[in-house]
Order: C-alpha cells, then structure tokens, then sequence
C-alpha cells in the first residue's frame, strides 16, 4: 500500500542555518505530494505541494521537488528563523491522504 | 478559509468509558474527516462524515467503536466508546475534499486523549 516515510526529529538548529527535511514515498500511482506544518497549539496547515513529477511546491521561504525517479520530496528552507519552530509533516494524497509521522523543529535564536 | 474548532481540547479518562468529540466549522463543507494520530505515529484517516448519509469508516475503524453524526454542514462529532488506554491519541478533524486535490484542507486544532 501506500505509505510515507519522514526523517525522524527533533531536528534542532540555528537560527540563519539551512534545511532539510527528508521525505519518501510509496505509491502504486502518481500521487500529489505535499508537506503540512503544525505550530504550537494550532492545527495544520498547508505548507506547500507538488501535483506531478518534477514540480517545485514552494511557500514562506520553503521549497520541495517532487522526484519521481527517487521517490522523495525534501523540504528545504536556506534561511530558517525561530518562528519556523514546529512540526512538519510529508503527506501523499491518491484515494485519500497519508501522513508521515511528522518532524518536530527547533530553532535556536 | 475555514476555521475549525474542537471541544474538547484535552482530556483524561477511564478505562471503559466514552467520549464524544465534537467539530465545529465556521463555514458549510460537504465532507468532513477525524483523523487519529497515536503517539509517536502519522495521522490515520479514521472516517468521512458526509451529511446526510452515514459515515464511510476505514479498514480497522468501525462504527460502534467510533460513532460518528454529521447533523449538519457546520458541525460532527465523534465518539470514543468503550476506551481503553490504546485509544489514546490525538484525534483531529478535518474538512476537505480526498480523492480531488486542491488546495484548501484544513484541520482542526485536535483532541488530546489519554485513557487510564
């Protein structure tokens, strides 16, 4: 079945530093790919997302490609800041959406 | 956008009791979800709750464990019946549209379980 997988957290960083959250996917189709975030305290949101192969999802500073080829879709940010302090979770969407298990981020001022 | 609310927040119960969740959305949706997320796990669609009609439960979630009403566009709530300490979990609710992408799925603050 279809499943994603997240690098697990917490991921703790400086301010200023970059990036990376890795995230892969299974799929028997060609599923869109997103990433939520989940700030303290709130629900979640959408953070960006990719509909097909080689598409660049990008918000507020993040990015993330959509390979098919490696079947990932890393979220990137060059720059992160305090308030980017949360949990980001990979999710595919075919019949119906699956999450990963989420990536709780720390960002040291 | 939509602005959904949950009460209750967090809460602490025992074993072999019930409760009901409930989901308010500032704005009328067609389908509406709970989702389940376990410690230290991904989110699990639990059911969609279309008004209406009853609900659509997933493979290993079944309605009299997981009683669901949608009395209206605006509103659902879920029962936990009969817990135990593996029901705890965060459960959160959600409207949207699966199967159709778009944009605009947005979740519910969540409920924070804890069964003793």
């Amino acid at each position: 079945g279809n499943s994603v997988t997240q690098m697990e957290g917490p991921v703790t960083l400086s301010e200023e530093a970059f990036l990376t959250i890795n995230c892969t996917y299974t799929a028997t189709g060609y599923p869109s790919l997103f990433w939520y975030v989940q700030y303290p305290g709130e629900g979640l949101q959408l953070l960006l997302k990719a509909t097909k192969a080689d598409d660049k999802g990008s918000n507020k500073g993040f990015e993330a490609t959509y390979r098919k080829e490696t079947t990932s879709f890393h979220l990137e940010k060059g720059s992160v800041q305090v308030s980017d302090s949360a949990v980001y979770f990979c999710a595919l969407e075919d019949d119906k959406i699956i999450f990963g298990k989420g990536t709780r981020l720390h960002i040291l001022p | 956008s939509a602005v959904i609310s949950q009460k209750p927040s967090r809460d602490i119960c025992q074993r072999g009791t019930s409760l009901t969740i409930q989901c308010q959305v500032d704005s009328q949706v067609t389908m509406m979800f709970w989702y389940r997320q376990q410690p230290g796990q991904s989110l699990t669609l639990i059911a969609t709750a279309n008004q209406g009609s009853e609900a659509t439960y997933e493979s290993g979630f079944v309605i009299d464990k997981f009683p669901i009403s949608r009395p209206n566009l605006t509103f659902s709530t879920l029962t936990v019946s009969n817990m135990s300490p593996e029901d705890s979990s965060i459960y959160l609710c959600s409207v949207g549209q699966t199967g159709v992408y778009q944009e605009t799925q947005y979740f519910g603050p969540g409920t924070r379980l804890l069964v003793l």
